[in-house]
């Protein structure tokens, strides 16, 4: 298995321009989430997906887009690069029951973004 | 917000001694994870502790939980050099908060040869 997987590893982009993050994992878990993280800030959520076809905002969602594409697939979009959103992206997932409680996350190697 | 807060920052240990980190929160939880990451690395889950437990053991860790105090404590025995990471712990609120795990700024070990 490789768990979960992140596309692109770095990124540089100029003020305005657009970009889209991919995430994907193959476990077989409903739920699915995109964190940024900064200097000294933890990690921060910025959505969520509890399952297909649901998404949900997390603690820092202005200036991004979520798509859950399918059960696999979580991606990110910045719609208008901002010097604010230079951090590391990661993307997790984690199972499910039908008790909703919370199992442990699983994360990709992360994404280095830069916006200049 | 952060939820979590961990102490000390930065602890920097010997070979074969003891780490200690702490986290305190705020709210109530329905459980408390903790995290690893070593550098430039995603994050790794190491322990889950839910609120109506005590302690927990997995290998090396001990990570105990004290609900009254919200505070929370990760024991690493015997620290070996691969232990040099960062330490985050996570709490889980519940409730309408579903999906929402909370971060807290994490403790940076570092275990000198």
């Amino acid at each position: 298995n490789a768990g979960v997987t992140q596309t692109p590893k770095f990124q540089v982009l100029k003020t305005g321009q657009s970009m889209t993050l991919q995430c994907a994992q193959d476990m077989n878990h409903n739920s699915m989430y995109w964190y940024r993280q900064d200097p000294g800030m933890g990690l921060r959520l910025i959505y969520y997906s509890a399952s297909e076809g649901t998404t949900d905002k997390g603690e820092v969602p202005n200036g991004y887009n979520v798509s859950r594409l399918n059960k696999r697939e979580f991606s990110l979009r910045l719609e208008s690069a901002a010097p604010s959103q230079t951090s590391v992206y990661f993307c997790a997932s984690s199972p499910r029951d039908r008790d909703r409680r919370m199992y442990e996350q699983y994360f990709g190697p992360g994404t280095r973004l830069t916006v200049t | 917000s952060q939820q979590g807060e961990e102490d000390p920052q930065a602890l920097s240990i010997q070979e074969g001694e003891n780490a200690t980190m702490n986290c305190s929160y705020k709210t109530s939880i329905n459980n408390l994870q903790w995290y690893r990451q070593n550098s430039g690395r995603g994050l790794v889950h190491l322990i889950l502790i839910r609120s109506n437990e005590r302690e927990k053991h997995s290998g090396r860790l001990r990570v105990t939980l004290d609900t009254s105090k919200k505070s929370s404590s990760l024991l690493i025995t015997a620290s070996r050099a691969a232990d040099t990471a960062s330490y985050f712990c996570a709490t889980y609120a519940g409730g309408t908060s579903y999906g929402k795990l909370t971060f807290g700024q994490g403790t940076i070990l570092t275990v000198h040869p």
